[in-house]
């Protein structure tokens, strides 16, 4: 059963502390997202990996956020120092995009930061 | 860029038919998605319009018309289970090939 994993599910820190969020994508996809999910914002794109390398990211605060994937099989993103308004739930997703034949992305569960 | 809008709500009864509407403004996509989210779920694909027309997957279709910058997400036979919320989605052309933005999503609430 492929699935994208994440972890941690859950996750409170203080602020000003390092987080760090991992994604295990499903086997044999070549991309993966990392999103931040508010009410306000909706689902905000904050990076984009093609064959491990980084796309785009313009959607991610530099000054604190980075995102990493160190191997096929793990994706990193790590907020440093952390900040209230970083409260929100992390998704990562992973997809097959070949041309235009395919759009659909796996979500993981998400992690669920809350940063006091 | 891209932007996508939707409804921020939608409300209708069991049984009914209700459509999801998103308007588009983006410099080329390859197609439009739709995904589905539960509250405190994470989203899970639906739909996928490369082509203008409709495609119909069971009680769930989906339109797309380039021309007019729009699709839409029909529900038919509406279940209780239905209540989720609705992303529209676009994969965009150009320097972020595959990059997926999403519009801010449609709360559907079906009450019996």
């Amino acid at each position: 059963d492929a699935r994208v994993t994440q972890t941690p599910r859950h996750k409170v820190t203080e602020m000003g502390q390092e987080v760090t969020m991992r994604c295990q994508p499903i086997l044999g996809h070549n991309t993966v997202f990392w999103y931040r999910q508010t009410m306000m914002q909706g689902l905000e794109l904050l990076a984009y990996f093609r064959n491990r390398a980084p796309l785009d990211d313009s959607g991610m605060p530099k000054d604190r956020f980075s995102a990493e994937m160190p191997d096929a099989t793990l994706a990193t993103l790590k907020i440093q120092p952390s900040e209230p308004r970083d409260s929100a739930v992390y998704f990562c997703a992973s997809g097959l995009v070949v041309g235009s034949g395919d759009a659909e992305a796996f979500f993981g569960q998400g992690t669920r930061l809350t940063v006091v | 860029g891209q932007s996508l809008e939707q409804p921020s709500e939608v409300t209708a009864v069991e049984g009914a038919i209700v459509q999801i509407n998103c308007t588009y403004q983006t410099s080329g996509f390859y197609g439009l998605s739709w995904y589905q989210q539960h509250d405190g779920g994470a989203p899970t694909f639906l739909s996928y319009n490369a082509l203008d027309g409709l495609e119909e997957t069971g009680r769930f279709s989906s339109f797309l018309s380039r021309s007019d910058s729009y699709g839409y997400l029909l529900l038919q036979e509406l279940q209780m289970k239905d209540s989720a919320s609705y992303f529209c989605a676009v994969r965009a052309l150009g320097g972020s090939q595959g990059n997926l933005i999403f519009g801010k999503g449609t709360k559907l609430s079906v009450k019996p």
